[in-house]
């Protein structure tokens, strides 16, 4: 049984470009999380997609977009890159929104 | 101040000691998860609690919801244990916020 799997592994941008990541949630799961963490901190909450719809969102502005497909799968989209944005990218999914998330192995964005 | 704050920041052991780390957070909870993490980002899932007390192999969490504490204890620790053990909390709605980490280091 796969795991929660992300794409690619990693990504180097510069200032001002655009990113898509990918997540692929756990088989039987239909709940996906994404959060950033940046070096030395611990994970923040971006948003949550759940029906194919954003659920909930943390206090990241509108830059930050995603999408949920049909089979589970997700999108994290991010425009006009910063060099703060560079980052971990954490997918995450869970069978329903309350239960247990396991976590895929990340996407290491650099903007330069 | 954050909402989930875990101690210590740096834990350095040696082999076969009992490891205890703890959290606190500041706000009114629906699960406490701990969680893994290994150099190069992969997190694992260890516990998910909302009361009481759960045992995986030589691991332990426990939770005081009334006091808003929860530790993680590592028995007989091994330096493979070595990591980020990363506390976070179930509170608004379906998203978990993180405590900053505490980073173990076992030493042969």
């Amino acid at each position: 049984d796969a795991g929660v799997t992300q794409s690619p592994t990693h990504l180097i941008k510069t200032r001002g470009q655009q990113v898509t990541l990918r997540c692929s949630p756990k088989s039987g799961h239909d709940t996906v999380s994404w959060y950033q963490q940046a070096l030395g901190q611990g994970p923040q909450f971006i948003f949550q997609y759940y029906e194919e719809e954003e659920r909930q969102r943390g206090n990241f502005p509108d830059r930050f977009s995603g999408h949920q497909f049909p089979n589970y799968s997700s999108e994290l989209n991010v425009n006009a890159l910063l060099l703060g944005d560079s980052a971990l990218y954490l997918c995450a999914s869970s069978w329903d929104r309350y239960n247990e998330q396991f976590f895929g192995p990340g996407t290491r964005l650099t903007v330069l | 101040k954050n909402e989930v704050e875990q101690s210590p920041q740096n834990l350095t052991a040696q082999e076969g000691e009992f490891i205890t780390i703890n959290c606190s957070y500041s706000v009114g909870i629906s699960a406490l998860h701990w969680l893994q993490q290994h150099p190069g980002g992969g997190i694992v899932s260890l516990f998910m609690l909302s009361s009481g007390k759960k045992k995986h192999g030589r691991l332990i969490a426990t939770i005081n919801i009334q006091e808003k504490h929860s530790s993680l204890h590592i028995t007989a620790s091994h330096p493979r244990d070595s990591a980020v053990y990363i506390c976070a909390v179930r509170s608004d709605g379906q998203k978990l916020v993180f405590g900053q980490g505490t980073r173990l280091t076992i030493n042969p």
